[in-house]
């Protein structure tokens, strides 16, 4: 069955260090993987999506990777700040010619940046 | 202006009882969902709807059934109430199916069923 893993349930850094978090899927060939941030009590937020024809791609601080021979992207915030802690999830769908597959999410990773 | 608002943001009930969850989006998207989050925060598809009409049913009991007024609503409501049924209910919206789109989520419904 198609599996996602995110590395770590936490992870923790130090204020103005990149943050880089691991999502790793299995049993899947997904077209489109996105990234979410979900603060506590709140729904998730869109953040970036990439294409599997992308290699990178970067908005802001934030830059994403896609490597579909490794299955794995990896997320990273550069100069993080102590905003940027959260819960950040990744979401892997395929589109199934002109029907709606799933939007499968991994389990996510909680970010804590210390001043 | 709130892009995808749900009601209630809490939901206190017993078991057997029948309960609603309504959804509105005001960004003209085409798309709806709704997902399930449990308590080891497993993000869960349960349906989606486009232009009204279902799209996508995972598998989730019978005594769970939305509802799509129109497209700028999708209101979920369950049926006699399980404690499995505990979790927090969000409400997304895309432009449109397929997931080149990215989706706009509410900020959700905590259900305790007790």
């Amino acid at each position: 069955s198609q599996k996602i893993e995110q590395n770590s349930e936490a992870l923790n850094i130090q204020e103005g260090k990149t943050a880089t978090l691991t999502c790793n899927y299995t049993n899947y060939s997904p077209a489109y993987l996105q990234w979410y941030r979900q603060d506590p009590g709140r729904g998730p937020v869109f953040l970036l999506l990439i294409r599997e024809n992308e290699k990178e791609k970067r908005k802001e601080r934030l830059k994403v990777t896609f490597d579909t021979t490794l299955k794995q992207s990896l997320f990273h915030i550069t100069a993080s700040q102590p905003a940027d802690s959260a819960t950040y999830l990744c979401a892997l769908g395929r589109d199934y010619g002109g029907s709606q597959g799933n939007l499968i999410f991994g389990k996510g990773t909680k970010l804590s940046v210390k001043p | 202006d709130t892009a995808v608002s749900q009601t209630p943001k809490y939901l206190v009930t017993q078991m057997g009882n029948d309960k609603s969850i309504k959804c509105e989006q005001n960004l003209g998207h085409d798309t709806m969902y709704w997902y399930k989050q449990d308590s080891k925060k497993f993000l869960k598809i349960m349906f989606s709807y486009n232009n009204k009409e279902l799209i996508i049913n995972e598998t989730v009991p019978n005594r769970f059934s939305p509802k799509s007024p129109d497209k700028a609503h999708l209101n979920l409501h369950i049926n006699s109430l399980e404690l499995g049924d505990s979790a927090v209910y969000f409400c997304a919206s895309s432009q449109d199916r397929g997931f080149s789109y990215e989706q706009y989520f509410g900020p959700g419904t905590r259900l305790t069923v007790t």
